[in-house]
């Protein structure tokens, strides 16, 4: 069956530095993939929508100069928090479209800035 | 921003019970899914109900949808200490072409 995967699983970097996360679906194109942000005990927020060959569409409230998103081929979508600080620790984890409104998530990434 | 609530917040039961969780959302709805988290995990997508249907079963899950409420439940019978986790209702509306709002999400303790 289609699959997403996300890497790294686990990333933990310094306060000031940035990290890539991407998001590759591995059998099927993916025009559109969502990226989602999930704080410890909480629920999962939609952060964007990345569309391939244009530009992200942010959510309500979300830096886009601090989250940059990347969706360059229809198979690869990044995800990269620039200047991370401790806050922006959560889990990110990434969905792609198969069709229609079929959509299949990657395993997530979390990250921790220290 | 959150699609809307989900209750209980938080359950506890013992194997062998049944446990049951609703979801509550505020638009119309193209489908409403549930999915399941094990804590420090990613996703796994258990049933997906659409607008036009009612009640879907799959295994131990029963899924009911109200679209005049906009509510939905979630019904795992028989639980098993394997189905500790947590458990979010997740809406997709029609044009949203994939993009999912997900409720709070229910934590789910299932013990021995």
């Amino acid at each position: 069956g289609a699959v997403v995967s996300q890497h790294p699983s686990w990333v933990i970097c310094k306060s000031g530095t940035s990290v890539k996360i991407e998001c590759r679906s591995l059998d099927f194109q993916a025009t559109t993939m969502f990226w989602y942000r999930q704080f410890p005990k909480q629920s999962l927020m939609l952060m964007a929508t990345s569309n391939e060959g244009s530009k992200a569409t942010y959510e309500q409230g979300v830096e886009k100069d601090k989250f940059l998103i990347n969706h360059a081929s229809l198979t690869l979508s990044t995800l990269t928090v620039t200047s991370a600080h401790p806050e922006d620790s959560s889990f990110y984890i990434c969905s792609a479209r198969f069709y229609g409104n079929t959509i299949y998530f990657g395993e997530g990434s979390w990250l921790t800035v220290v | 921003s959150q699609q809307g609530e989900e209750d209980p917040q938080a359950l506890s039961i013992q194997e062998g019970e049944n446990a049951t969780m609703n979801c509550s959302y505020k638009t119309s709805i193209n489908n409403l899914q549930w999915y399941r988290q094990n804590s420090g995990r990613g996703l796994v997508h258990l049933i997906l109900i659409r607008s036009n249907e009612r009640e879907k079963h799959s295994g131990r899950l029963r899924v009911t949808l109200d679209t005049s409420k906009k509510s939905s439940s979630l019904l795992i019978t028989a639980s098993r200490a394997a189905d500790t986790a947590s458990y979010f209702c997740a809406t997709m509306t029609t044009d949203s072409w994939g993009k999912l709002q997900f409720g709070a999400g229910t934590q789910v303790v299932v013990t021995p």
